[in-house]
């Protein structure tokens, strides 16, 4: 059974500066996708990861898709406070990790 | 497009009621999904569908059932609602799980049960 790992699980974070969060799945997984919420909202795609080595970005914000190691990175580049939500992993059948709270500072 | 909607918004139960969460979709997609959403545990996948007439539990099936006999409906029905169905529910659609499938949710309807 697909077991999802997100770490950290709060992040709090000056804007202006870069920080990654890590996705960890525990076996093979076809996919890795990457949503955004914010409070009160519903989940928002952000990206789809396919295959090994990939690499998707918009904007300020990158995915990475490493199988071999079961591992998908979202790395945030100069943070601005807009980007301030939480930020979910998810593999096959979208089981999800737990979540990233992250917190923009001014 | 209205994408996938959710009704009620907010429902309030009492222990031992039973009720339905209506999901919909009009972008003709196979694959739909339920999930519950409660603080500090992410989303738990709790039945999910492929097609019409097709459905299977997820991480969580226990107290829900669900069917589905249209493309476009995916009824949640909590058949004895308990106060650890407390939650936010979301149902989400997306046209199926091969391929650069995006999952689209709904606004989620928040429940509680006193």
């Amino acid at each position: 059974e697909l077991k999802v790992e997100q770490n950290p699980l709060f992040l709090s974070m000056q804007e202006g500066k870069n920080y990654t969060i890590y996705c960890n799945y525990s076996t093979t997984s076809d996919r890795l996708y990457w949503y955004r919420q914010d409070p009160g909202k519903s989940l928002e795609s952000l990206f789809v990861l396919l295959s090994n080595g990939a690499v998707k970005q918009e904007g300020r914000l990158m995915a990475s898709l490493d199988t071999k190691a079961r591992l998908s990175t979202l790395h945030i580049t100069a943070a601005v406070h807009d980007l301030s939500a939480t930020y979910f992993c998810a593999g096959d059948k979208i089981i999800f990790g737990k979540g990233t709270r992250l917190h923009i500072l001014p | 497009n209205a994408g996938v909607t959710q009704t009620p918004k907010f429902q309030v139960l009492k222990t031992g009621q039973s009720m339905t969460l209506q999901c919909a979709q009009d972008m003709n997609h196979e694959y739909m999904s339920w999930y519950r959403q409660d603080p500090g545990m992410g989303l738990r996948l709790i039945h999910y569908s492929v097609g019409a007439g097709i459905t299977d539990q997820g991480e969580v099936p226990n107290g829900y059932n669900v069917s589905r006999s249209t493309t476009e409906d995916f009824p949640l029905r909590l058949l004895s609602a308990a106060p650890s169905q407390t939650s936010v529910y979301f149902c989400a659609s997306s046209t199926g799980l091969a391929g650069a499938d995006t999952q689209y949710f709904g606004p989620g309807t928040r429940l509680t049960v006193l």
